[in-house]
């Protein structure tokens, strides 16, 4: 699976669009990008995912760069619950190998 | 409704002792998975298993021990050997499903050695 740079932290003020970005300079032509956000001391929970094209569903967007080497998950009216580290991963369909999430990006969302 | 389910939420070892967290699945899923976080780290790969009866060593498979004779079940246990165990424990299922390969998570196991 090809790795994945995501900064650090980010803030974002409530009801403002929160924007994170997600480096995949590596990704092959059948590797997915998903995303997914872990709120403390829960497990991972699975947000979206896309292959080339622009993706959006009920919690958010994925914007993924004509080229495929990065993308950004776009959470277009930021909560306090929105509040957590978010996990960038590519990874093949249906590839049931072992995968890797790494430390991610931690959202803060401030009143 | 579907999902997985991890037992104990909170447990306790003594030194020395082995202790065994449940995952269970009931999502028919072949593949199954656990990992380990520390406090404010990232998710590291204890052990796999792509199908029943088998199962692969991940990152920091040192002190731990799993098995899979059930397709549902996935138990993972922390022996003596593991000198720092005390970290947040989760268990992952993947299938294939017309969603896309999501990934499954538990809501975790918190296990510390008191």
């Amino acid at each position: 699976d090809a790795k994945t740079t995501q900064p650090t932290s980010m803030d974002c003020a409530e009801g403002r669009a929160a924007n994170l970005p997600c480096n995949h300079s590596t990704i092959s032509g059948n590797e997915y990008v998903y995303w997914y956000r872990q709120i403390h001391s829960q497990g991972p929970q699975y947000i979206i995912h896309g292959l080339k094209n622009n993706e959006t569903n009920e919690m958010a967007s994925l914007i993924i760069t004509e080229d495929r080497k990065s993308s950004t998950l776009i959470l277009p009216h930021a909560t306090l619950r929105d509040t957590a580290v978010y996990y960038c991963i590519v990874r093949a369909l249906y590839n049931f190998n072992k995968f890797y999430f790494g430390s991610g990006t931690k959202l803060n969302v401030k009143p | 409704d579907g999902g997985i389910t991890q037992s104990p939420k909170y447990l306790f070892r003594k030194e020395g002792q082995n202790v065994t967290l449940s995952c269970e699945q009931n999502l028919n899923h072949d593949a199954m998975y656990w990992y380990r976080q520390d406090p404010g780290q990232g998710l590291r790969l204890i052990y796999y298993s792509q199908i029943v009866n088998d199962f692969q060593k991940g990152d920091i498979a040192e002190g731990y021990s799993v098995s899979r004779e059930k397709k549902e079940s996935f138990p993972l246990t922390v022996t003596s050997a593991q000198k720092n165990p005390t970290a947040f424990y989760l268990c992952a299922s993947i299938g294939t499903e017309s969603s896309g390969n999501t990934i499954y998570f538990g809501e975790g196991s918190w296990l510390t050695v008191v």
